[in-house]
C-alpha cells in the first residue's frame, strides 16, 4: 500500500523553528519528486515546496523562500521540511504530497493525512 | 505571479451535472490537475493533465481546457460528491504550483 505519514508538527513561538517529516512506503520513492502542500484554518490549499526526486531541484512559494528548506533521505525514504523564522501566518496543516510521474509538474496523487503546525506565543 | 480563479461555491441536485469552472490567462497552453477534498479529508487527485483520470475515480468525472478556461465536470452527481474542488497548474515561469482557491460544490 502506498503511503505517506507526515509528523514534527506542534506548537512553536513566533521566529521558532520545527522540522517536518514524511515517512514513504509502498512505492520507488526516488523516482518521484514530493511536495509540501499546506491548508490554513477553513482556508484553501497552499503550496509550500517541492523536491525532485534526485533531491537536485528544489522549488519554494514566495511566502517561505529564505525561511524553508526541502529536503530528502532517499535511503531512508524520507522527505523533510525545515521551517525557521516562523510566523503566525504559516499556522496550518501540513501535507506531503507524492507527484504521480517522474514529471516534476506533474498531479500530486497520494497525500498523507497531514501534520499540524502552531505558532503562537 | 499566475493566478487561477474558480467560483466560490457551485450547487448542484443529485443526477444532475455539475460545472466547475478555473479561469487563467490563456490557461489552455498549461496542464490543469484537479483535486477533490471531502470534509475533514486529505485532498485526492480527481483529474490529471486536463482530462486524465486516475485509478478509482469515477468515469463520472472529466475535464476540459482550452482558450482561459478550465473545466471540471462532474455527471450524475451523487451526495457523496459534495467536497471542495481545487484546480492546480505548474507555472512555468516561476517554477511554482498554483492552486485555484477552491469551489464548493454543494448536492442540494
Amino acid at each position: 500500500e502506498v503511503q505517506l505519514v507526515e509528523s514534527g508538527g506542534g506548537l512553536v513561538q513566533p521566529g521558532g523553528s520545527l522540522r517536518l517529516s514524511c515517512a514513504a512506503s509502498g512505492f520507488t520513492f526516488r523516482s518521484h519528486a514530493m511536495n509540501w502542500v499546506r491548508q490554513a484554518p477553513g482556508k484553501g490549499l497552499e503550496w509550500v515546496s517541492a523536491i525532485s526526486g534526485g533531491g537536485d531541484n528544489t522549488y519554494y512559494a514566495d511566502s517561505v523562500k529564505g525561511r524553508f528548506t526541502i529536503s530528502r533521505d532517499n535511503s531512508k525514504n524520507t522527505l523533510f521540511l525545515q521551517m525557521n523564522s516562523l510566523r503566525a501566518e504559516d499556522t496550518a496543516l501540513y501535507y506531503c504530497a507524492k507527484v504521480r510521474s517522474s514529471f516534476e509538474t506533474d498531479g500530486m496523487d497520494v497525500w498523507g493525512q497531514g501534520t499540524t503546525v502552531t505558532v503562537s506565543s | 505571479s499566475y493566478v487561477l480563479t474558480q467560483p466560490p461555491s457551485v450547487s448542484v441536485a443529485p443526477g444532475k451535472t455539475a460545472t466547475i469552472t478555473c479561469g487563467g490567462n490563456n490557461i489552455g497552453s498549461l496542464s490543469v490537475h484537479w483535486y477533490q477534498q471531502r470534509p475533514g479529508q486529505a485532498p485526492v487527485l480527481a483529474i490529471y493533465y486536463d482530462s486524465g483520470r486516475p485509478s478509482g475515480i469515477p468515469e463520472r468525472f472529466s475535464g476540459s481546457n482550452s482558450g482561459n478556461t478550465a473545466t471540471l465536470t462532474i455527471s450524475r452527481v451523487e451526495a457523496g460528491d459534495e467536497a471542495d474542488y481545487y484546480c492546480q497548474v505548474w507555472d512555468s515561469s516561476s517554477d511554482h504550483r498554483v492552486f485555484g482557491g477552491g469551489t464548493k460544490l454543494t448536492v442540494l
